[in-house]
């Protein structure tokens, strides 16, 4: 079944703790991307990247970091969360110019 | 840089039609896309329509171009319950170009 996968769906940290949100693509699309939701903002865009080794900041890259090794994978990765990163977090994928697939989504609460 | 404006919230009762409304100001728009996000769920696509179309329909779904006026819209004859989510219209220009979306419309359909 062709799907982005998020993992986790759900995680509770403190300040400071570094975390990695994986993301994973079967589709063998060349882009990636990284959206936060937050109520009243809509989707804003973090990082995306347009294939391998290639990464762009988008909107709101400030506290992230995105590494593309692989076609399939783009994490992300947040040195050191604070609280104002608390959101909902959604990984897309896409071939260039066409419709984005989106995974399920990461809940990320940083007291 | 890009805007995407829709407005936050609309209600209706069940059978009867909802149209959702979109403007953006991007002119080199070439996609125009619809996602769905049903609670706790990541955005669904639900239609999209390409720039040189006026109208597109999909079953119980309308969509209606003005690219003169920059405005998209979204029409669900026969509206549901199972519709009640929040709808997010998007537009890229293609290629490597990001998808930029509205802040998304919540639709609650009573019974």
């Amino acid at each position: 079944e062709a799907q982005v996968t998020q993992n986790p769906r759900y995680l509770i940290t403190v300040t400071g703790k570094k975390l990695t949100v994986t993301c994973s693509q079967n589709m063998n699309h060349e882009y990636m991307s990284w959206y936060r939701q937050d109520p009243g903002l809509g989707l804003r865009q973090i990082y995306y990247s347009m294939n391998v080794e290639v990464t762009d900041k988008g909107d709101v890259p400030e506290g992230y970091k995105v590494s593309r090794k692989e076609k399939r994978n783009f994490p992300l990765i947040l040195e050191s969360p604070s609280p104002n990163q608390t959101s909902l977090y959604f990984c897309a994928s896409s071939l260039p110019g066409y419709e984005q697939y989106f995974g399920p989504g990461t809940r990320l609460t940083v007291t | 840089g890009e805007d995407v404006e829709q407005s936050l919230f609309l209600s209706v009762r069940e059978g009867d039609s909802s149209v959702i409304n979109c403007t953006y100001t991007d002119s080199s728009s070439t996609y125009l896309y619809w996602y769905k996000q049903e609670p706790g769920a990541g955005l669904q696509l639900l239609t999209y329509i390409f720039s040189n179309m006026d109208m597109k329909q999909d079953q119980r779904l309308t969509v209606l171009l003005n690219k003169k006026d920059k405005h998209l819209s979204l029409r669900i004859a026969d509206t549901q319950t199972g519709d009640s989510a929040i709808y997010f219209c998007a537009e890229t220009s293609g290629g490597y170009s990001t998808l930029t979306f509205g802040k998304g419309t919540m639709l609650l359909v009573s019974p």
